[in-house]
């Protein structure tokens, strides 16, 4: 049973180019969240999807960033025109469907690590 | 809004020594609190986590968690390390109903040695 996949492990850009960075969620799984790491802080929510929506995406910057969750394949976070300070460690997580009265145990990826040059 | 504090980036014990990370939290209601661990190049893995039912919590490889809801603490702990501990934990918190928008801590680096 596969865990979380993210892929590419490493990506390099330099500035201006588009970054995307793919996740698999787990076998039944509906949910993805997409986390940032910048360098010596914690983890960042950035959007929560479920196939074909978006349901929060409070945590996205307002512009160059989108996210998606089609109804094949995987979800993509698509960064455009990047710059320096996008480099940080991208995470996917994914869940089952939110029980009724608990919280969701989030199971994560082993990240994306994003370098702009 | 809910936030976690880890205080103490950087932790160093001998083998053998207790281990104590602590959290602390803010949060406006009952909060569900989580501990991860990520080690090097890896992704985040569910150590335990309070979802209101006992207050102390046990999880993997040998740590437990206790709430102390007139503290507002979640600190972690292990009677013994093993040098396999050496890892980064990460305390966090989501609000009753919104449990898919975990706010973490920033981390702290604990290293085990001989």
């Amino acid at each position: 049973n596969a865990g979380v996949m993210q892929n590419p492990r490493h990506l390099v850009r330099r500035r201006g180019q588009e970054a995307r960075l793919r996740c698999s969620p787990m076998k039944g799984h509906s949910h993805v969240y997409w986390y940032r790491q910048l360098p010596e802080e914690g983890l960042k929510f950035m959007v929560y999807l479920q196939k074909e929506n978006i349901i929060d995406e409070s945590g996205m910057p307002k512009e160059r960033f989108s996210a998606e969750f089609p109804k094949e394949g995987p979800s993509i976070l698509r960064i455009q025109q990047v710059v320096r300070g996008d480099s940080a460690a991208y995470f996917c997580a994914s869940s089952p469907p939110q029980p009724p009265s608990g919280a969701n145990v989030l199971t994560f990826g082993a990240g994306s690590r994003l370098t702009v040059l | 809004a809910q936030s976690v504090t880890q205080l103490g980036s950087h932790v160093s014990v001998s083998e053998g020594a207790l281990v104590l990370l602590r959290c602390n939290y803010s949060s406006s209601v009952p909060p569900y609190l989580f501990w991860y661990v990520q080690y090097p190049n890896q992704g985040l893995q569910l150590l335990l986590k309070y979802t209101s039912a006992a207050t102390l919590v046990k999880g993997i490889n040998g740590f437990e968690a206790e709430f102390k809801k007139s503290e507002t603490s979640f600190h972690l702990t292990k009677p013994s390390a093993h040098m396999s501990d050496a890892a980064e934990y990460f305390c966090a918190v989501t609000l009753t109903g919104t449990a898919s928008k975990l706010t973490f801590g920033t981390g702290t680096r604990l290293q085990v040695t001989l």
